[in-house]
């Protein structure tokens, strides 16, 4: 079955940096990508949600790139601030809504003030 | 929209007690799937019901563990005498089938 791997496990980056974070999936029929951001003690909330026809998605200070030749999904939060520390997690779904996600295994992301 | 409304919050358990674990999807949504997510394996798929028949349960363990969506209003996640090993924080998610899924807040079970 799918799977996905995701790096870094942890992410430490100033506030007004840049943070990057990668998956890569195996399952090539994969269609729907997904980032989720998840606060102590709290559900996921979607980010970003990238169909596999785009390749680059922008909204509010992310953005999303697939790599579908090397099967790679990749977030970056431009100038992050204190508030986007959190758990970040990447799943991905071969029929978006109608199917199982299949889940990395989150990214922790400190924003040092 | 009150989003996906999961109870109880918290839930804590003596060993072999048995667990039962509310979803209420958000109205409209045809999909529910349910989601356990622990420190060593992570967000695991359990199973899923779209339009409140069972589709893939493949996820769930074969023994104590069952869920049922008696309507489209709700769904169960129902543990029987309960492990330390099934203390879990518990996810529910409902989709409109065709898109994006809306996650719960989830609830924490903790079995002593």
């Amino acid at each position: 079955g799918e799977q996905v791997e995701q790096r870094p496990p942890h992410l430490s980056v100033p506030e007004g940096d840049s943070a990057v974070i990668i998956c890569t999936y195996t399952d090539s029929a994969t269609a729907y990508f997904y980032w989720y951001k998840q606060e102590p003690g709290a559900g996921l909330q979607l980010l970003m949600s990238v169909f596999s026809n785009v390749d680059r998605k922008e909204e509010q200070g992310l953005t999303v790139l697939l790599n579908k030749k090397d099967k790679q999904l990749s977030l970056n939060l431009t100038a992050a601030h204190p508030g986007d520390s959190a758990v970040y997690f990447c799943a991905v779904s071969a029929t978006g809504g109608a199917d199982r996600l299949t889940f990395g295994k989150g990214t922790q992301l400190i924003i040092q003030p | 929209n009150a989003g996906v409304i999961q109870t109880p919050r918290h839930k804590v358990t003596g060993k072999g007690q048995e667990a039962t674990l509310w979803c209420e999807p958000i109205s409209g949504h045809s999909a529910v799937f349910w989601y356990r997510q622990t420190i060593v394996q992570g967000l695991e798929f359990l199973t899923y019901f779209r339009n409140q028949a069972p589709i893939d349960d493949s996820g769930m363990p074969k023994e104590r563990f069952s869920a049922q969506m008696p309507n489209q209003s709700h769904s169960t996640l129902k543990i029987q005498s309960t492990q330390p090993q099934d203390s879990a924080v518990y996810l529910c998610a409902s989709s409109l089938g065709d898109s994006d899924y809306t996650f719960g807040s989830g609830t924490r079970l903790l079995v002593i």
